[in-house]
């Protein structure tokens, strides 16, 4: 069975663009989530989505936001691009709305110039 | 809120045993869930404990104590491989975010 795929797995993008990101989970999977991973604040979560749904919402701004599609493939954007942002952005997946065992893909580096 | 201490760095000889610990401040949650995660790599899914008391998987075993508010991942054998960084997390009833990772422990095994 394929893993989690992420694409594109490096960008570098100048500060005020925006960014979309976009994860495809393991088939059979329904429960996607991400996360943002910097050397200072760790794993960070940023939001879950689950049957087309987002069920949760991390502390971030709004200018983080995503989506998920009917065949459980994500996506995230993020408008107006601060240096901040820099970091690597980690999808997950799991068989249901209980994240104690997710599977993640090997991440989006997002460099912000 | 939530918070989850782990040490940052740990260095440990190849064929040792290494405890990794993990103390939390949480007021719900339930399990914790331990992940392992290379240079570079995607962090990888190693153990979960839903109750109090030790799991073991191979040459890692978890261990929780509810009523202490701490938990350890167990490494036994140690091998060079075993050098990487090591998250727990603790899958909470409530709230915006279902999981928090504590910052993670740098494992280093040397020969």
């Amino acid at each position: 069975k394929a893993g989690v795929t992420q694409t594109p797995r490096y960008l570098i993008k100048t500060r005020g663009q925006q960014v979309t990101l976009s994860c495809s989970p393991i088939s059979g999977h329904r429960s996607v989530s991400w996360y943002q991973q910097t050397p200072g604040q760790g794993l960070q979560f940023l939001f879950e989505y689950f049957s087309e749904t987002q069920r949760n919402k991390g502390n971030f701004p709004g200018r983080f936001s995503g989506r998920q599609f009917s065949n459980s493939r994500s996506e995230m954007n993020v408008s107006t691009l601060e240096l901040g942002d820099s970091a690597l952005y980690l999808c997950a997946s799991s068989l249901d709305s209980g994240p104690y065992e997710q599977y993640f893909g090997p991440g989006t580096r997002l460099t912000v110039t | 809120g939530q918070s989850l201490e782990q040490p940052s760095e740990v260095t440990a000889v190849e064929g040792a045993i290494v405890q990794i610990n993990c103390t939390y401040q949480t007021s719900g949650f339930y399990g914790l869930s331990w992940y392992q995660q290379h240079d570079g790599g995607a962090p990888t899914f190693l153990s979960y404990n839903a109750l109090d008391g030790l799991e073991e998987t191979g040459r890692f075993s978890s261990f929780l104590s509810r009523s202490d508010s701490y938990g350890y991942l167990l490494l036994q054998e140690l091998q060079m491989k075993d050098s990487a960084s090591y998250f727990c997390a603790v899958l909470l009833h409530s709230g915006n975010t279902p999981l928090v990772f504590g910052k993670g422990t740098r494992l280093s095994v040397i020969a």
